[in-house]
């Protein structure tokens, strides 16, 4: 297997102010991180992949102006929501693919990060 | 359009009662199949990925399969300690971004 961090756990702030989350590949150089959002009862929707040294790629629907994506190095990659709004809200998780052999694809996400935005 | 379709939405077995959980996919080049545990409030479990049809892998009491349309995710003799939702997912680009289905939910009852 392999780790993946993000801080803060939880995270509650007030509307129009911005907040940063971190994501972390402990113990392995990632060549791609994902940003991921998931509400409650559904499923994660990728937000934007991230690749160290690269401006982001953000999918159809997600403001790249309101979330700012930052791959600084191979282990970290910050997500900062930008005049956070409720409805902003939600359950934010990181993924990293971890190089292995061949075609393998194995990525891993992080515990995730609850922002409350009031 | 690709399209990850998983069923059942939610499982409820009885501790020991075998079952499959089903990912079927429409996509355009398939590069991985993964499937993913997440318990609530926490980040998803990596279990497997799969390759190619006719692939298979085990871990304890999973076992996953995949053919040209589908994969499968078997539960054999479940403890409750195996309740959760189960995730599958696709990859068609180098990258490796996945695509998700909705999930099913597994309630093991003791």
């Amino acid at each position: 297997g392999a780790v993946v961090s993000q801080h803060p756990s939880w995270v509650i702030c007030k509307s129009g102010t911005s907040v940063k989350i971190e994501c972390r590949s402990l113990d392995f150089q990632a060549t791609t991180m994902f940003w991921y959002r998931q509400f409650p009862k559904q499923s994660l929707m990728l937000m934007a992949t991230s690749n160290e040294g690269s401006k982001a790629t953000y999918e159809q629907g997600v403001e790249k102006d309101k979330f700012l994506i930052n791959h600084a190095s191979l282990t970290l990659s910050t997500l900062t929501v930008t005049s956070a709004h409720p409805e902003d809200s939600s359950f934010y998780i990181c993924s990293a693919t971890k190089p292995g052999q061949g075609r393998s694809y194995e990525q891993y996400f992080g515990p995730g990060t609850r922002l409350t935005v009031t | 359009e690709d399209q990850v379709t998983q069923s059942p939405e939610a499982l409820r077995l009885q501790e020991g009662e075998s079952s499959s959980l089903n990912c079927s996919y429409t996509v355009s080049g398939l590069r991985g199949l993964f499937w993913y545990r997440q318990d609530p409030g926490k980040g998803p479990e990596f279990l497997f990925t799969l390759y190619s049809a006719g692939e298979e892998k085990e871990k304890e009491r999973l076992k996953a399969t995949l053919t040209k349309k589908e994969s499968f995710l078997h539960i054999t003799a479940p403890k409750p300690e195996d309740s959760a939702t189960y995730l599958c997912a696709v990859t068609t680009d180098s990258w490796g971004k996945l695509q998700f289905g909705a999930g099913t939910q597994v309630v093991v009852t003791p």
